[in-house]
């Protein structure tokens, strides 16, 4: 079974402050992806990688950083939280580079609340 | 700029009656169209996927969805609802990334 794994389900951070949020896949995959959950929007992609150390802006990458240092690894980071990034966070990863139609197997989402 | 609309925010539906949600797209190519389901507190779960060929496509779960290239439509369809189905459900398309409906939220009633 693919297996994409989120570092937390549950977290609380105060405003100002760095948050990683972690999520490793264990099926090689090369494309890996990092999307926000809110309610009436669905969706909406934050950034992607398609290989180690690279990466691309998806549709909403202020305020948001990524790394991806290792292929089965893809980090989110939050460099000064703020209340509007109070979300659900979802990883995803697939296979393939950059191809239209692969599957997207998606982790378990992070529930971020920052206060 | 391709886009997916789900038109129904809400669906209340009895346990053992069919079920339909609704999926409009917009994209100028031949779409990657997939229909997912996220349980409360989980993550998402691919029900089907459209590539090509027959445009009925059968899924997990028993669910089914249609492409009608002419309405610009994927609907999603289930004959007789369980009530494990009480789910929110997202219709999407694939470029080179997923865009996503804004969600359909089904209720199940005993």
């Amino acid at each position: 079974d693919v297996k994409v794994t989120q570092s937390s389900r549950y977290l609380v951070k105060r405003t100002g402050e760095k948050v990683f949020l972690e999520c490793v896949q264990d099926m090689d995959h090369e494309n890996m992806f990092w999307y926000r959950q809110d309610p009436g929007l669905g969706l909406r992609l934050i950034y992607f990688s398609y290989d180690v150390k690279m990466k691309e802006k998806g549709d909403i990458p202020e305020g948001y950083s990524v790394s991806r240092e290792k292929k089965e690894r893809f980090s989110l980071i939050l460099e000064s939280a703020s209340t509007n990034q109070t979300s659900m966070y979802l990883c995803a990863s697939s296979s393939t580079s950059l191809s239209t139609y692969n599957e997207q197997f998606f982790g378990p989402g992070t529930r971020l609340t920052v206060l | 700029a391709q886009s997916v609309t789900q038109p129904d925010i809400h669906i209340t539906v009895s346990e053992g009656a069919s079920l339909e949600l609704r999926c409009n797209y917009s994209y100028g190519a031949t779409p990657y169209l997939f229909w997912y389901v996220q349980s409360p507190g989980q993550g998402l779960q691919l029900l089907l996927k459209y590539f090509s060929g027959d445009t009925l496509v059968q899924g997990i779960k028993g669910f089914e969805a249609e492409f009608k290239r002419s309405q610009s439509s994927f609907n999603l369809r289930k004959p007789s609802v369980h009530w494990s189905d009480a789910a929110e459900y997202f219709c999407a398309l694939n470029d080179y990334k997923l865009s996503f409906g804004a969600g359909t939220t089904v209720t199940v009633r005993a």
